[in-house]
């Protein structure tokens, strides 16, 4: 039983291509959260929904657009690719109030722009 | 701004042996959470130790254990009896339960020598 789930795990593209990634959750969390890692794996957060509602949103292009059709899944879409855009992209949720605010992450998705 | 700063971005240990990875942070709430992650070279994101900023005594998880200190926000990992399993990049996060807000640092890879 996967507790988070992304798709596709593994994405190679062509720069100026529209992409989405999808986000899964069945532990019953409120918010979830898109995190980047680059190539120096620095571990940098996007967004945080919280009841389908967008709680935080970094300094992010807008060019990046989540959405959460409910609370179990919130998707990245990615549109007019850039070869920056490349890293790895991880999706996490929990639980706000209780278990203490730990973060469970999904697999991550390797994003390669070419 | 919150932040999070770990001043070792590689460190070795020997099997068997001890090892204490740093970690200072700053933030500006009351209410946060301070936790480990371990990243494997599989890339998944897996919690290893959580501390409560409110609750004074150090969290131990098996062989791993904090050393909070927090009137000098510093929030250090202790591995003791290492194991080959124990190599990954480990990661310090604060996350403060105002606005959701998580903070990563930089990372530490630690490598364990047999």
């Amino acid at each position: 039983d996967t507790a988070v789930s992304q798709t596709p795990k593994y994405l190679v593209t062509q720069m100026g291509n529209d992409k989405s990634i999808k986000c899964e959750q069945n532990l019953g969390h409120d918010t979830m959260y898109w995190y980047k890692q680059d190539s120096k794996k620095f571990l940098k957060i996007m967004f945080s929904y919280n009841n389908k509602e967008l709680i935080i949103n970094e300094t992010v292009p807008n060019r990046f657009s989540p959405k959460s059709p409910d609370k179990a899944h919130l998707n990245l879409h990615i549109n007019s690719l850039e070869l920056g855009d490349s890293a790895v992209y991880f999706c996490a949720s929990s639980q706000a109030g209780r278990v203490r605010y730990e973060q469970y992450f999904g697999p991550g998705t390797r994003l390669t722009v070419t | 701004a919150q932040t999070v700063t770990q001043s070792q971005p590689e460190m070795s240990v020997q099997e068997a042996e001890t090892v204490t990875l740093s970690c200072t942070y700053d933030t500006s709430e009351s209410d946060y959470y301070l936790f480990w992650y371990k990243q494997p070279p599989s890339r998944q994101m897996i919690l290893v130790i959580r501390q409560e900023a409110y609750k004074q005594q150090n969290a131990t998880e098996n062989r791993f254990s904090v050393n909070f200190q927090k009137a000098a926000k510093s929030f250090s990992l202790k591995i003791s009896d290492s194991q080959l399993g124990d190599a990954a990049m480990y990661f310090c996060a604060c996350i403060n339960t105002n606005a959701g807000k998580s903070t990563f640092g930089d990372g530490t890879t630690l490598t364990v020598k047999p």
